[in-house]
């Protein structure tokens, strides 16, 4: 089983929809949990990160963690064209970080 | 542009040559990290060094080896490669090591392309 697994999309959204990626994982010891987006030929960059369960809200992102369900999301509110990249969820048990796949989300004007 | 720089960020070798990727923060940080990124694979965590001292090996293949001097430098020293290693080689630096919660910076990366 895959320590973090997301759905690889690709995610299409209209510009100034919510965009909603979802990110579940195998360790429920699992402490930290950290969104980068990576735009094509970049390097993976910080959005968020959440410790807690519940909402954590940055501008028009919003983290969300639900430790018994093991799954922690970001919505992307108001969505415009220069958030399509591909979004990693990160997911930190010791001191080790586990990456998923990554979706990737397109914002269609 | 971030505070972790690599070089070259495109290399192209055969498979008999020897080349080496280098890393290099300007952040202060303790902990460095090589990764690697395959299409359509997770980042996979390759080595970590935490104060210059290699803590987690992450059975990769003896033909990568590392080389950190100093908390600010990171080598990755290539030899005999295979086509199937061409990737981009990721470095990341992290204040701390044994601190779950710290966030990694991630360098520009180095597209590798093995013939």
């Amino acid at each position: 089983q895959k320590e973090v697994e997301q759905n690889s999309g690709p995610l299409s959204v209209p510009e100034g929809a919510i965009a909603s990626l979802n990110c579940t994982y195998s360790d429920r010891g699992s402490q930290s949990f950290f969104w980068y987006r990576q735009y094509s030929g970049k390097s993976p960059e910080l959005i968020m990160f959440i410790y807690s369960n519940g909402d954590k809200e940055d501008g028009r992102f919003t983290a969300q963690l639900n430790k018994a369900s093991q799954y922690v999301s970001l919505l992307i509110r108001d969505s415009q064209p220069s958030d399509s990249a591909t979004y990693l969820c990160a997911v930190v048990t010791g001191n080790q970080f586990y990456f998923g796949t990554g979706t990737s989300l397109t914002v269609i004007p | 542009e971030t505070g972790v720089t690599q070089t070259p960020r495109h290399l192209v070798m055969g498979m008999t040559n020897k080349k080496s990727l280098k890393c290099e923060q300007h952040l202060g940080h303790n902990a460095m990290y090589w990764y690697k990124q395959s299409a359509k694979k997770p980042l996979e965590l390759m080595f970590v060094y935490n104060f210059k001292e290699q803590t987690e090996n992450n059975s990769v293949p003896s033909r990568f080896s590392p080389e950190c001097p100093n908390s600010s430098h990171l080598f990755l020293h290539l030899h005999t490669l295979q086509p199937e290693d061409s990737a981009l080689y990721l470095c990341a630096s992290s204040p701390s090591w044994a601190r779950s919660g710290d966030e990694q910076f991630f360098g520009p990366g180095t597209r590798l392309t093995v013939l």
